[in-house]
């Protein structure tokens, strides 16, 4: 079974600073990766996704994350924070091609981003 | 525009009352799911389509019922509400598999 850990339930960065938000994995086939944001009251929004090929994923909003197999990791990243990116995050994981019939996205418990001025 | 549209967005319920949250799309998406989000749990499938006239179970089955008789909704039942189910309701819908547009949520109280 697939499963996904995200350390660290609350992120505090200033505007300007990195955001790094770390996601770990759990997968018996090479998974496909995601990452989502949510903003308050509002759905999920896909962020990026790794699917195969480069392991460097470039998002929207100026982020991105990078596939290490060896780690099992999938952070995510940004290099300046900005008062707009304050929100809760979620990576997720899937272990079956696009496609195939019954697949489905596990999600990690999220973090939650405050920026502060 | 509008893409995953839920309703209602809020409920309260008293235990043992029934209702149903519907979520319809306007992509004509193949897949469709419900997930619940509750705090520090992430969300968790409760049950998914893979098309009209098909129903899956997820992670979180148990209490809830699903149909899919028209391609672009998806009802989701709860037939005696339980404290325990008190939660916001995603719905989401994708072509590809993977590639999710959620709904805004349905926020259900249970008393």
């Amino acid at each position: 079974a697939q499963s996904v850990t995200q350390l660290g339930s609350h992120v505090s960065v200033s505007e300007g600073a990195l955001v790094l938000l770390r996601c770990n994995y759990s997968s018996s086939v090479p998974p496909y990766l995601f990452w989502y944001v949510q903003y308050p009251n509002q759905g999920l929004q896909l962020l990026l996704k790794y699917t195969t090929g480069a392991t460097l994923v470039k998002g929207i909003n100026g982020f991105e994350a990078e596939f290490k197999k060896s780690e099992t990791s999938f952070h995510l990243t940004k290099p300046s924070a900005h008062m707009s990116d304050a929100a809760e995050y979620f990576c997720a994981v899937s272990d079956l091609p696009e496609g195939a019939a019954g697949n489905k996205l596990t999600f990690g418990g999220g973090t939650r981003v405050l920026v502060k001025p | 525009n509008a893409g995953v549209t839920q309703t209602p967005k809020f409920r309260v319920l008293k235990t043992g009352q029934s209702m149903t949250l519907l979520c319809a799309q306007d992509m004509n998406h193949e897949y469709m799911y419900w997930y619940r989000q509750d705090p520090g749990m992430g969300l968790r499938l409760i049950h998914y389509s893979v098309g009209e006239g098909t129903t899956a179970k997820g992670e979180v089955p148990d209490g809830y019922n699903v149909s899919r008789l028209k391609k672009q909704n998806f009802l989701l039942g709860l037939e005696s509400a339980a404290p325990s189910q008190t939660s916001v309701y995603f719905c989401a819908s994708s072509y590809l598999m993977g590639d999710l547009t959620f709904g805004a949520g349905s926020r259900l109280t249970v008393l």
